[in-house]
């Protein structure tokens, strides 16, 4: 079954500090791998795509197809990244994205 | 509007009542999705609407569970004969693509946060 596995449910850093917030999924076809963020008292937003390629708010993210992992980095953290991170897979062809149980990132000062 | 917007943002009902949710979509946008999203978990898929098509159903715990898009833009989403499991966030996207799997990204909603007593 097509599955996204965030290990992780409490993540906490100092400012200044590397981060890596890790993200597996399971699926033998080509996947689309997102990650979402939820700030605290806002909705759940798109942060980045891996097909993108791109670098937001400093964070990346790169599709290991081979260790099924999409983990999210980002070298230096700071206070405004603490949030709920989701890692979400969509699949060609199908109509439901499937979620991470999600991972509560609290850097702090 | 500038978003997706859901109503109300809080329901309680007693058990046994029957509850419906309601989704304001981006305008334009094809497609539609509901999730629930239970407490410390991800949010799960339930139903999907391609235009005022509903094109997938499969994420529908039970058959108490009903969502509609009649004219293709609002939906709403109902819940019979509520029971206490039923208690959750529901989600509400949209997206301009067709399907989940188009490298496109949803828009949220607040979410519905319903407590069943």
């Amino acid at each position: 079954a097509q599955r996204v596995t965030q290990p992780e449910k409490l993540l906490s850093v100092f400012k200044g500090a590397p981060v890596e917030l890790k993200c597996n999924y399971s699926y033998s076809g080509s996947p689309e791998l997102f990650w979402y963020v939820q700030y605290s008292r806002q909705r759940l937003q798109l942060l980045l795509r891996h097909i993108s390629r791109e670098s937001i708010k400093g964070f990346t993210a790169d599709l290991n197809k081979g260790e099924t992992s999409f983990h999210l980095k980002k070298p230096f953290a700071q206070e405004e990244d603490s949030a709920m991170y989701y890692c979400a897979l969509g699949r060609y062809n199908n109509n439901d994205m499937r979620f991470g149980a999600g991972t509560r990132l609290t850097v702090k000062p | 509007g500038a978003g997706v917007s859901q109503s109300p943002r809080y329901k309680v009902a007693k058990r046994g009542q029957d509850v419906a949710l309601r989704c304001d979509p981006i305008s334009g946008h094809v497609s539609l999705f509901w999730y629930q999203q239970a407490l410390g978990q991800g949010p799960e898929f339930l139903t999907y609407f391609q235009n005022e098509a509903q094109l997938d159903k499969s994420g529908l715990p039970s058959d108490r569970f009903f969502a509609e898009r009649p004219e293709g833009s609002v939906s709403t989403l109902k819940i019979q004969r509520t029971q206490q499991e039923d208690s959750a966030v529901y989600l509400c996207a949209s997206s301009l693509a067709y399907g989940a799997g188009s490298n496109q990204p949803q828009h949220f909603g607040d979410g519905t946060r319903l407590s069943i007593l």
